[in-house]
């Protein structure tokens, strides 16, 4: 089945700089990775995805990187904001299969 | 985006009881239900799969008489945790997908968490 590495596990940046956090997985019939925020005591929210006919995707602040041949895929968040604080999470999945989640990634944003 | 509300937001139950968690989807039609487990500080593991008028696929090492699930209509789905220990204290997410409008996004409740006493 589909394994998720997710790195690292905590990321601590100043204020105004960039994050990256960084996921691997192991199926190739893997097509959907999405990348959710988790604040503490809440379920996860969407923040953006990508499909694997797409190599980047970017939303404001967030953007979004695929490699296909490598199977990886990285978050970027620019600017950081201290409510960017949270638990990050990447996944994937095969098409309208389970979502397989990552470790998770503490970012923690210092103003 | 969607919404999907899930109840209670916590809970509190006395070791041997059972405890129903409900997730509903509130503006679409949830085909597919997800629940989840999510102990402190740890990801979210998958405990079973359901789909609106069939059973549920558990996956492995998950208890399916421990945990039952149940997804009769196309908005509401409930895991019932059976004769509660401390140990099924965690945080309960569940998540649903309309896969009839072909889209992928799963969206997620707001969790429950769970605390056997």
């Amino acid at each position: 089945g589909e394994n998720v590495e997710q790195h690292p596990s905590t990321l601590s940046v100043q204020e105004g700089d960039s994050a990256v956090i960084k996921c691997t997985y192991s199926d190739s019939a893997s097509n959907y990775f999405p990348w959710y925020k988790q604040e503490l005591g809440k379920g996860p929210q969407l923040i953006i995805d990508i499909r694997s006919n797409v190599g980047e995707k970017k939303d404001q602040r967030i953007a979004v990187t695929l490699n296909k041949t490598a199977k990886h895929f990285s978050l970027h968040i620019t600017e950081t904001q201290p409510e960017d604080s949270a638990v990050y999470f990447c996944a994937a999945s095969a098409s309208f299969q389970k979502l397989v989640f990552g470790t998770g990634t503490r970012l923690l944003v210092s103003p | 985006g969607a919404v999907v509300s899930q109840h209670p937001s916590w809970v509190i139950c006395k070791s041997g009881t059972s405890v129903k968690i409900e997730c509903r989807s509130l503006d679409f039609q949830a085909t597919t239900m997800f629940w989840y487990r999510q102990f402190p500080k740890q990801s979210l593991m998958l405990m079973a799969t359901s789909n609106e008028g069939s059973k549920a696929t558990y996956e492995q090492g998950v208890e399916k008489d421990k945990f039952l699930i149940n997804h009769a209509s196309l908005t509401l789905s409930t895991l019932t945790v059976t004769s509660a220990h401390p140990e099924d204290s965690s945080f309960y997410i569940c998540s649903a997908r309309d896969l009839n409008t072909g889209n992928t996004e799963a969206f997620f409740g707001q969790g429950t968490r769970l605390t056997v006493v």
